[in-house]
């Protein structure tokens, strides 16, 4: 079972480029979530979704979009890339939204040029 | 405005002592609350959980404490070993909300040493 897995793991990406990171889980977990980690800040959430076809935005949404056609799958697409979302991605899933354990995977290191 | 706080950036602690981990959070409507332990170039795991309706949930070396009345929350790991060291984050959520989503604390990085 390989949980959740992310790609790529790490994009060196030049400014005003478009860039998705893919997130795949085989849990059969209803909600996912995006977070970047940055030094000093913690996991901030970035958009999550509740279950497929359903998504929300969380605490740093601006810049980013998400969608979840199906239970598995959530991707994270920067329309334009800019230098402040050089970052680390980790995405997540959990049975319920917000309650329970959140499995996290590998994550995406992405540096913006 | 910080929902959850880890005032301590790191920790360093001898190996067979105890290490407590302190997490003070402001919303009073939290009613779950998780750590998970994070080392480099991983994604963070899950370690302990407790619900409001607790206050302290033991797994191993691993105990959480917790004290709505002052909204704290400990997690002592005893004895501490080396491979204990990496970064721990303190994490909320309020089930019955809107959202439910997990509000993360910005971690303590903890170092035990041999």
């Amino acid at each position: 079972i390989a949980g959740i897995t992310q790609a790529p793991t790490s994009q060196i990406l030049a400014a005003g480029r478009r860039m998705t990171l893919r997130c795949t889980q085989d849990m059969r977990h209803n909600a996912m979530y995006w977070y970047r980690q940055d030094l000093g800040l913690g996991l901030r959430l970035i958009h999550y979704s509740n279950t497929a076809g359903t998504t929300g935005k969380g605490e740093v949404p601006d810049g980013y979009s998400v969608s979840r056609a199906n239970t598995d799958d959530f991707p994270l697409t920067l329309a334009s890339a800019v230098p402040s979302q050089t970052s680390v991605y980790f995405c997540a899933s959990s049975d319920l939204l917000g309650y329970g354990e959140q499995f996290f995977g590998p994550g995406t290191r992405l540096t913006v040029l | 405005d910080q929902q959850v706080k880890q005032n301590s950036p790191s920790l360093s602690v001898q190996e067979g002592r105890i290490s407590i981990l302190n997490c003070d959070y402001t919303n009073s409507m939290f009613d779950y609350f998780l750590w998970y332990k994070k080392y480099p170039a991983e994604g963070p795991t899950f370690l302990i959980s407790i619900s409001s309706i607790k206050d302290k949930n033991e797994d191993g070396r691993f105990t959480v404490f917790l004290n709505k009345s002052a909204k704290h929350l400990s997690l002592h790991i005893v004895p501490s070993q080396p491979g204990d060291s990496a970064v721990y984050f303190c994490a909320a959520s309020n089930y019955g909300g809107s959202q439910g989503n997990l509000i993360f604390g910005k971690g303590t990085k903890l170092s035990v040493k041999p």
